[in-house]
């Protein structure tokens, strides 16, 4: 059974850019997840969707953050101009509602 | 000061130890508490998944709860090289769905 996939698995972009990061959760989880993680430090969240609805946005840190769900399968996570502080891995996972949560591989995003 | 904390190690082990490794948190409405392995330039894993205070085994895995320490623990028994990784403790309050994650702590088991 396939798990979480994203893409692309590997982003580098120059400072100022917008950048798009995607994610494909298990086929029939309802809840969809966004983390980021630092180096050396642990998973920070960012944004929780519950079908196609942005249930908890809390964790963006501005603005310049937007994450979408249009059809509750799907979601893109999007950045406008981008800074260097932005450079992360981004993290998508899912899970049945209320559930245990799966991640996928991440995209490790450089900014330069 | 973090909500959950975690000592980042290094902690190095021969094989056949037993890994013991434990996470500190202060908000008393988590309920649900999680450990997940990652290993370098992957996604975390999810090991162990309990509900409240006690203890859970699963193989080689145990993991401890202790609600009135706010203390978290796993054990990972006869451990082997390929149990090298970062090890993720996470948790989340009964109400909500994000997790909270420690700082994770980097574990190498020796040959």
């Amino acid at each position: 059974g396939a798990g979480v996939s994203q893409t692309p698995s590997n982003k580098v972009t120059e400072k100022g850019k917008y950048v798009e990061l995607r994610c494909d959760p298990i086929s029939g989880h309802t809840a969809l997840y966004w983390y980021r993680q630092s180096l050396g430090q642990g998973p920070e969240f960012l944004i929780y969707f519950q079908g196609t609805g942005a249930a908890d946005d809390s964790g963006l840190p501005n603005d310049r953050f937007f994450a979408v769900r249009p059809e509750g399968s799907v979601s893109t996570l999007k950045i406008q101009r981008t800074e260097r502080g932005d450079s992360a891995v981004y993290l998508c996972a899912s899970s049945p509602r209320g559930g245990e949560q799966f991640f996928g591989p991440g995209t490790r995003l450089t900014v330069l | 000061q973090k909500e959950v904390e975690q000592d980042p190690g290094p902690l190095s082990v021969p094989e056949g130890a037993i890994v013991s490794l434990n996470c500190t948190y202060s908000n008393s409405a988590f309920q649900y508490f999680m450990w997940y392995r990652q290993y370098s330039r992957k996604g975390p894993e999810l090991l162990m998944y309990t509900y409240s205070s006690g203890n859970k085994e699963d193989g080689r895995f145990t993991a401890q709860v202790d609600k009135s320490s706010k203390y978290i623990s796993l054990f990972i028994r006869d451990s082997q090289p390929s149990d090298s990784a970062t090890y993720l403790c996470a948790m989340r309050a009964a109400a909500g769905n994000k997790l909270t994650f420690g700082g994770g702590t980097r574990v190498l088991v020796k040959p």
